[in-house]
């Protein structure tokens, strides 16, 4: 059973550019979420998908947007990159159906650097 | 705001020795999740343990287990007969209750701990 799997694990940008970091979710889960965990911090919550709609977001600039497919992956995209956007980007999938025992599985990340 | 605070940036232990990591966090829910996930060098976020806010008993896995104290908003993580495959990062982490079809993950800052042979 593959895991929650993300490309790719390493990226190189130019502040200014745009990217595209991609999710694929853990056999069985439809709901993504997406965190960026700088370097010796915790992950921060960017939004999360379910059913192709953005259902929450956390504190962060309209540079950071997503899309679900209706096979449940997902992307990231950040717009005008900046230094500060360098980071881990961790894909999270779970399923609703499991109600209240719901919980996250990670994939191993995508590390942007933005130079 | 939910938070979560891990006090101790870094920890050593002994191997075959027992640790504790802590944690406490800042909520007003009733109905909420604690979770313990560790972050080897290979970046993949692993489940360490996990506690639901509406039971009392502490969880346990093996050689992990937890103390939560609901009143006080402490969770910490007790790791015994540590081993070093136990080195790594630990996040605890707070999940928001499921509403509206939606929750998310709250982190602490994490602790990194070492394993001494």
């Amino acid at each position: 059973d593959a895991g929650v799997t993300q490309s790719p694990t390493h990226l190189i940008k130019t502040r200014g550019q745009q990217v595209t970091l991609r999710c694929s979710p853990k056999s069985g889960h439809d709901t993504v979420s997406w965190y960026q965990q700088a370097l010796g911090q915790g992950p921060q919550f960017i939004f999360q998908y379910y059913e192709e709609e953005e259902r929450q977001r956390g504190n962060f600039p309209d540079r950071f947007s997503g899309h679900q497919f209706p096979n449940y992956s997902s992307e990231l995209n950040v717009n005008a990159l900046l230094l500060g956007d360098s980071a881990l980007y961790l894909c999270a999938s779970s399923s609703p159906w499991t109600g209240r025992n719901t919980e996250a599985f990670f994939g191993q990340g995508t590390r942007l650097t933005v130079v | 705001a939910q938070t979560v605070t891990q006090s101790q940036p870094e920890m050593s232990v002994q191997e075959a020795e027992t640790v504790t990591l802590s944690c406490t966090y800042d909520t007003s829910e009733s109905d909420y999740y604690l979770f313990w996930y560790k972050q080897p060098p290979s970046r993949q976020m692993i489940l360490v343990i996990r506690q639901e806010a509406y039971k009392q008993q502490n969880a346990t896995e093996n050689r992990f287990s937890v103390n939560f104290q609901k009143a006080a908003k402490s969770f910490s993580l007790k790791i015994s007969d540590s081993q070093l495959g136990d080195a790594a990062m630990y996040f605890c982490a707070y999940r928001t209750p499921y509403t509206s079809g939606t929750y998310k993950y709250i982190f602490g800052t994490g602790t990194r701990l070492k394993v001494l042979a």
